[in-house]
């Protein structure tokens, strides 16, 4: 079955500090792949996407992620995390049709 | 584009009574995706639409839970009758995907329906 893995619920982060949220997958092939964040109250906004080619790539705000094919991981960095991205984050695949969602990493940002 | 747009964006009802939550895709998109929120079990897909016929409802939790979408820019999610363990968030989102393309498009989220039954 298709499914989404992220192994932590909740991150507490320095102001300042690097961040790695971590997301791994089981799909039949290599499916696409995305990260969202939401802000209380708030829909889901893609941060970032991979579909084929550079296995490491750019999103908004500063963010990153690596493609690992041989560890079936899409890791989610950022290399100094602001008081702003205190937020849950989500890693989610899709093959051509439904988005499977992990269960989200909630980051909290301390002073 | 005013994006994905939902209705209501709270509810409270009483167990027992229907609710009927909508949502208007972003114009041109051919696929639709309500989805629930909840502490307990992330963001579940209930069900989706392409080119507005149901292609997966294997998420619907049960019977009182039916989607409509008769036409490209509306669909409903109904519950009835409603009870305390539908309380959630319910979000809709659409994307396109058009016919050769390699790539789906960006899945685009409205900000959700809250719901509450006491």
């Amino acid at each position: 079955a298709q499914s989404v893995t992220q192994p932590d619920i909740h991150i507490t982060v320095s102001e300042g500090a690097s961040l790695e949220l971590r997301c791994n997958y089981s799909y039949g092939a290599t499916p696409y792949l995305f990260w969202y964040v939401q802000s209380p109250g708030q829909g889901l906004q893609l941060l970032l996407k991979y579909f084929s080619g550079d296995t490491l790539v750019q999103g908004i705000k500063g963010f990153e992620a690596e493609f690992k094919r041989s560890q079936s991981s899409f890791n989610l960095r950022k290399p100094s995390v602001h008081w702003s991205d205190a937020a849950e984050y989500f890693c989610a695949a899709t093959g051509f049709q439904k988005l499977v969602f992990g269960t989200g990493t909630r980051l909290l940002v301390s002073p | 584009d005013a994006g994905v747009i939902q209705s209501p964006r709270h509810e409270v009802t009483e167990m027992g009574q229907e609710v009927t939550l909508r949502c208007k895709p972003i114009s041109g998109h051919d696929y639709l995706f309500w989805y629930r929120q909840t502490m307990m079990r992330g963001l579940e897909l209930l069900i989706y639409f392409n080119n507005n016929v149901p292609i997966d409802d294997s998420g619907m939790p049960e019977d009182r839970f039916s989607a409509k979408m008769p036409n490209a820019s509306f669909s409903t999610l109904k519950i009835q009758p409603s009870e305390p363990r539908d309380s959630a968030v319910y979000f809709c989102a659409s994307r396109t995907y058009p016919w050769g393309a390699r790539e789906p498009g960006e899945l685009f989220f409205g900000e959700g329906s809250r719901l509450t039954v006491l």
